[in-house]
């Protein structure tokens, strides 16, 4: 059983540009959630969506940022119009039921 | 809001030795879950032990075990016969066991250093 995949790992945007991130959860895992963590700090909640649905987006920027997760394929965080200030770490990480597990994480760098 | 707090950014500690890493967090509800999580340069996060708030026992697993003081909302990562391996940040993390999903708040994380 393949574990929680990100892809790309690393990804470079210049400002203005559009940033898509891809994640796709453990096999049989119906519940998505994303993080961002910024250099020397710990991750930050930003959105929680089951199938087709945003179940939580507290923790997403109001302006730029929006979350899918459809009925078929990955998720996706998309980050339009990148600034400088976007680059960080984003972290997937997929649930059944209790334990959350991690992906490797997306590194996006913007120049 | 829960906060999770870490005031230890750096520790370092001698291969075969112990280490303590100090959390604590505040929450106003009574049940929820407290985790340690381990991230490697390799940036994969690694669950490394977990805890239900309502149970007394402390957590352990092998080398791993923690110190779980729910009155004083404080919840200590003691690591044992530190190896190489374990030199990596650390982060501890709350979940509210109220809310719907597995939402979770981390600290700031301490970086660990293992000297040989």
């Amino acid at each position: 059983n393949a574990g929680v995949m990100q892809n790309p790992r690393h990804l470079v945007r210049r400002r203005g540009q559009e940033a898509r991130l891809r994640c796709s959860p453990m096999k049989g895992h119906s519940h998505v959630y994303w993080y961002r963590q910024l250099p020397e700090e710990g991750l930050k909640f930003m959105v929680y969506l089951q199938k087709e649905n945003i179940i939580d987006e507290s923790g997403m920027p109001k302006e730029r940022f929006s979350a899918e997760f459809p009925k078929e394929g990955p998720s996706i965080l998309r980050i339009q119009q990148v600034v400088r200030g976007d680059s960080a770490a984003y972290f997937c990480a997929s649930s059944l039921q209790d334990e959350a597990f991690f992906g490797q994480g997306t590194r996006l760098t913007v120049v | 809001a829960q906060t999770v707090t870490q005031s230890q950014p750096e520790m370092s500690v001698q291969e075969a030795e112990t280490v303590t890493l100090s959390c604590t967090y505040d929450t106003s509800e009574s049940d929820y879950y407290l985790f340690w999580y381990k991230q490697p340069p390799s940036r994969q996060m690694i669950l490394v032990i977990r805890q239900e708030a309502y149970k007394q026992q402390n957590a352990t697993e092998n080398r791993f075990s923690v110190n779980f003081q729910k009155a004083a909302k404080s919840f200590s990562l003691k690591i044992s016969d530190s190896q190489l391996g374990d030199a990596a940040m650390y982060f501890c993390a709350y979940r509210s066991a109220n809310n719907a999903g597995n939402m979770l708040t981390f600290g700031g994380g301490t970086r660990l250093m293992v000297k040989p």
